[in-house]
């Protein structure tokens, strides 16, 4: 099965500009995760979709971060202003349910310079 | 307190030594728990799941202590390519929460 699909994989931008990541999860994937990762950390969650409706968006910067899944299948996340604080990797992770095991994307390596 | 807890290593060891990782986690309500690997530059990929009876598979073994909140995973006969970071990753189980993720510990294996 293809697995989950990121796009970019890398990309470097100002601060203060706006950056958009995609992800397109697995087929037939009901969940899905964006997940923030800072070099030397694990992940740490950003959004949780459920379909198209958001299970936990508590640890989303709201006043910068969004991220939507209209149709309920691709998604995507939205930094405006980025901050020099947001050079991380970006992953998508989808999963069957919400107890299962996730497969993550390649992930986007975002710069803030 | 940290909800997933990981000494981040790193742990040098000698090919064909066994080396053990251990975890804690704080909610007692936990369902689910995976050990993830992570190699350099690369997504996180699910090694495997524990569940309270232990689970094997081939040279990785992974217990799960539910009492001391606590997993483990055992990584016999180490390879070279066992070279990654070792994620232990929790299901809070409470309301609809996601994988919470530990920092990772980080295992190298030399010649």
């Amino acid at each position: 099965e293809a697995g989950v699909a990121q796009s970019p994989r890398y990309k470097i931008i100002e601060k203060r500009q706006s950056v958009a990541f995609w992800c397109n999860p697995i087929s037939g994937h009901a969940t899905l995760y964006w997940y923030q990762q800072i070099l030397g950390q694990g992940p740490k969650l950003l959004i949780q979709f459920q379909n198209n409706g958001v299970v936990d968006d508590s640890q989303l910067p709201k006043d910068r971060f969004s991220a939507e899944r209209l149709k309920g299948v691709d998604s995507t996340l939205k930094i405006q202003p980025a901050k020099l604080e947001d050079s991380a990797v970006y992953l998508c992770a989808s999963s069957v349910g919400q107890l299962d095991g996730y497969t993550f994307g390649s992930g986007t390596r975002l710069t803030v310079v | 307190r940290k909800e997933v807890e990981q000494d981040p290593g790193p742990f040098n060891v000698p090919e064909g030594a066994t080396v053990a990782f251990n975890c804690t986690y704080s909610n007692s309500a936990s369902q689910s728990f995976f050990w993830y690997r992570q190699d350099c530059r690369k997504e996180p990929k699910l090694l495997m799941s524990v569940y309270s009876s232990g689970n094997e598979d081939g040279r990785f073994t992974a217990q799960l202590n539910r009492a001391s909140q606590y997993i483990s995973l055992l990584i016999r006969d180490s390879k070279l390519s066992d070279s990654a970071t070792y994620l232990c990753v929790v299901n809070p189980g409470t309301g609809r929460r996601a994988l919470t993720f530990g920092s990772g510990t980080r295992l190298q294996v030399q010649p």
